[in-house]
């Protein structure tokens, strides 16, 4: 199974700042990476896939990039709405499997 | 407008099978590419992917819990079906359920907001 490797764990961050995430995999995944946000009770919402692409209706401030098995989800200017939960996950081959996830929290 | 909706037992006892169902809106199980697929989260843990079925049927399971699932759907109702059988402690969780359009990628680009479920004595 490809292990995809989260940090930080825990991310403090003022509205406005800019802040990163990043994923590790285990071995090449080429470019198939997906971004989600999960929060309280809300249905968990896709960011990014294919490593770089954003979803429609995901705002601008929301980025994603990679380099090599290294993958980086950007957000510039955060917003009081951008707090909670991100997942990463490999979508490259079977089976899928997650980042243990990065909890944004308001500094 | 697409949506999935999960729906389950909330509670059993261990060693009983867990029934899910995934209902959903806004496209049709039988169109081509589109797949849905499972994802359970244990409380305060990570998720975890557990198995895809596609609009041709095709299946795919995780193999570390690959002989106690098994995923099916019935298309003119527009549900997707998940059973874990002989459930322990360690099946408890939120399950979820995604959709995959295979023909932009891989990914679960719409979610349900999950079904929580504890196995419990």
């Amino acid at each position: 199974d490809v292990q995809m490797t989260q940090s930080p764990y825990n991310l403090a961050a003022s509205p406005g700042e800019t802040i990163s995430i990043n994923c590790k995999a285990s071995k090449s995944i080429s470019k198939y990476l997906a971004w989600y946000q999960q929060k309280p009770g809300k249905a968990n919402e896709l960011l990014i896939y294919d490593g770089s692409t954003l979803q429609s209706g995901i705002p601008s401030r929301f980025s994603g990039s990679r380099s090599g098995t290294d993958f980086t989800l950007t957000i510039r200017g955060l917003e009081p709405e951008d707090f909670g939960l991100y997942y990463c996950q490999q979508h490259n081959e079977y089976p899928f499997t997650f980042g243990s996830g990065t909890r944004l929290e308001i500094k | 407008q697409v949506t999935l909706k999960e729906s389950g037992p909330g509670i059993l006892q261990p060693s009983q099978t867990l029934s899910l169902a995934c209902t959903v809106s806004g496209f049709s199980l039988t169109n081509y590419g589109m797949g849905v697929g499972w994802i359970r989260q244990p409380s305060g843990k990570g998720l975890e992917w557990l198995a895809n079925i596609w609009w041709d049927d095709d299946k795919h399971y995780n193999p570390s819990l690959k002989n106690r699932l098994t995923i099916s759907m019935d298309t003119s109702n527009n549900q997707a079906f998940l059973t874990i059988t002989d459930v322990d402690t360690a099946d408890t969780g939120t399950y979820y359920c995604g959709r995959i359009d295979r023909q932009v990628g891989y990914h679960f680009d719409h979610w349900g907001q999950g079904v929580m479920v504890t196995v419990s004595s």
